[in-house]
Formats: structure tokens, sequence, C-alpha cells
């Protein structure tokens, strides 16, 4: 079975910190996401990475930015957290070849910024 | 700017009837649609994909696409209370990396 883990279930760090949020899959996958999910505004695409080193941006890259230096390590940082943050993050996988790969979802980090 | 449409909901049925799930999506060269269900607190889940014309089957579960209309849909038979969730509708996009997903449907189903 495909394994998408995340470092934490549930963070709480303060304004202004440095935030690290690690995500690993150990499927081989090429793919890797990170997604912020709100009530009300659904899953929102920060970043994601189709191989090391190289990343991209989503919908709403601001106030985030991303490390892949291993093939099965994809973590996102948040450089100065802020209260507008507080969100449960998503990190998922997907394999590259073809269209008709399933994407899937680690267990999600639920951060509160105080 | 790609979009996937879904009512939000919540849609509520009863225990044994047949609940359907719409989605529209924006971008007509789509060709792979997933749908995904999420617990409340939890991750999504895949329970569906599809990729041609008409409907997909898996036990109660039966997704239909329509590429002309740019719909896809899922009907879940003999509903339960277990169904109860958000169904998460998704598109691949044009460059077949990253998937779209809509905003989800609550469904509620009484006993």
């Amino acid at each position: 079975d495909v394994k998408v883990t995340q470092s934490s279930r549930y963070l709480v760090k303060r304004t202004g910190e440095k935030v690290f949020l690690e995500c690993v899959q150990d499927m081989d996958h090429e793919n890797m996401f990170w997604y912020r999910q709100d009530p009300g505004l659904g899953l929102r695409l920060i970043y994601f990475s189709y191989d090391v080193k190289m990343k991209e941006k989503g919908d709403i890259p601001e106030g985030y930015s991303v490390s892949r230096e291993k093939k099965e390590r994809f973590s996102l940082i948040l450089e100065s957290a802020s209260t507008n943050q507080t969100s449960m993050y998503l990190c998922a996988s997907r394999p590259l070849a073809g269209n008709y790969n399933e994407q899937f979802f680690g267990p999600g980090t639920r951060l509160t910024v105080l | 700017q790609k979009e996937v449409e879904q009512n939000s909901g919540p849609l509520s049925v009863p225990e044994g009837a047949i609940a359907s799930l719409n989605c529209t999506y924006s971008d007509r060269v789509s060709q792979s649609f997933f749908w995904y269900r999420q617990y409340s607190g939890k991750s999504p889940e895949l329970i569906m994909s599809i990729y041609s014309n008409g409907d997909k089957e898996d036990g109660r579960f039966t997704a239909q696409l329509n590429k002309a209309s740019q719909y896809v849909s899922l009907l879940i038979r003999d509903s339960q209370p277990s169904d109860s969730a958000t169904y998460l509708c998704a598109v691949n996009d044009q460059a077949g990396t990253a998937l779209i997903f809509g905003k989800g449907t609550t469904l509620s189903v009484s006993s």
C-alpha cells in the first residue's frame, strides 16, 4: 500500500515563528503536492514538485516555500507564521506517468498559529 | 482559470436511498476525473476514477461522465449512514500533473 506520512497531526505555533511541515512517501512517486484546506474554500494548491529540487507554485504560494532534497521527502516552510495560516495542511503524492494515476493523501497536519 | 464546480449541500437522503452528487468542469481538454470521500477531520481518499464517457460501476458507487456537457456525477445506491461525508470531485489539469478539486458536497444519510 502507498503510504504518505506527515510529521505532525497537530501543531501550535506563535506568530513570527518559522514552521516546517514534513511529508514522506514510500512509493517512489515523482510528483508531490502541498495543499491547505479551509472551510468553504476547499483544497487549495500551495506548491508542487515533479522531481528532486524542482518546484512549481500553485494557486496560493505567498508566505510559503518548499524544499525537495530527496525524492521521498517534500517539506513546506512557513518563513514567518501568521494567524491567517492557521489551517489543515495536506500533503499528497502521485506517479508521474500518465493522466490516470491516483493521487494519495497524507493524514494532514492541523496547524494553529496564535 | 480552470474551475471545478460542485453544489456544497448539504445533501440529505434517507438510509437506503440513492444519493446523486454532481460536478461540472471548465477545461474541455481534461481527460481524467476522480471522486474522493473525506470524513470530518480526515484526509481525502479515492473512491472512484473515470476516464471515458459513460458509466463506471464499483459496488454501490457509479460514476458517470459526459465530456460534451463537461459533467461528471457520482451515484451512491443503498446509501448508508457511514456514507455521510464530504465528496470531492477532482479533474486532471492540462499538464497532467496536478488535480484541480471542487469545494466538495456534504452528504448526510439519516437512519
